[in-house]
């Protein structure tokens, strides 16, 4: 089945303490997004990547970092600079730029 | 402005009724539009895409009013698997991929 997954769906953490975020798919879109959304918020974006190798900053990129080395994968790294981490983590890709979003099932960060 | 506002709802109806949301965007370069919805605690699915001559998917009908900058969704005969968040989402315009998404409207349909 194609699709985009994400892992892991809960994810906790020590405050100081980076961690990544993984986000596959198999669709062959050439676009991956990465987004936070938090409670009664709508989805903010942080960063997406056109093609393999490329990335641009979305509106509240500090604190994060990703990397696009492979078509399939777009890793989102939540650092230790990130002051508020907690939230819902949402991947999503497109096949071009006006095309419909599909979202991966998302993964649920607790900083503790 | 905000780049795309939506009826802040929540929307409460009984099951069959009509409801209608509305939302507005600010980017008159704007060049699709979409309806997702939203179950609690999950991600957002697509709904419909919006086209300019107004589409229609079953019960659910979407149209743009380019010239006010104005979408809207209507559910006819609402069932109580209708109940999700609706949200609103624009594309940016430009030569960038991004999508902006409204806070969402709340639809609680009760039987």
């Amino acid at each position: 089945d194609g699709g985009i997954t994400q892992s892991p769906k809960y994810l906790f953490r020590k405050e100081g303490q980076n961690v990544t975020l993984s986000c596959e798919q198999n669709l062959n879109h050439d676009a991956m997004y990465w987004y936070r959304q938090d409670p009664g918020q709508g989805l903010r974006l942080i960063y997406y990547s056109q093609i393999v190798n490329d990335f641009q900053k979305g509106d509240i990129a500090e604190g994060y970092s990703v990397s696009r080395e492979k078509k399939e994968s777009f890793p989102l790294t939540v650092t230790s600079a990130q002051k508020n981490p907690t939230a819902f983590y949402l991947c999503a890709s497109s096949i071009d730029k006006l095309g419909e979003q599909f979202f991966g099932p998302g993964t649920r960060l607790t900083v503790l | 402005r905000k780049e795309v506002e939506q009826d802040p709802g929540p929307f409460n109806v009984p099951e069959g009724a009509t409801v209608a949301f509305n939302c507005t965007y600010s980017n008159s370069a704007s060049q699709s539009f979409f309806w997702y919805r939203q179950d609690c605690r999950k991600e957002p699915k697509l709904l419909m895409s919006v086209y300019s001559s107004g589409n229609e998917d079953g019960r659910f009908t979407a149209q743009l009013n380019r010239a006010s900058q104005y979408i809207s969704l209507l559910i006819r005969d609402s069932k109580l698997s209708d109940s999700a968040t609706y949200l609103c989402v624009v594309h940016s315009g430009g030569s960038n991929y991004k999508l902006t998404f409204g806070k969402g409207t709340l639809l609680t349909v009760n039987p």
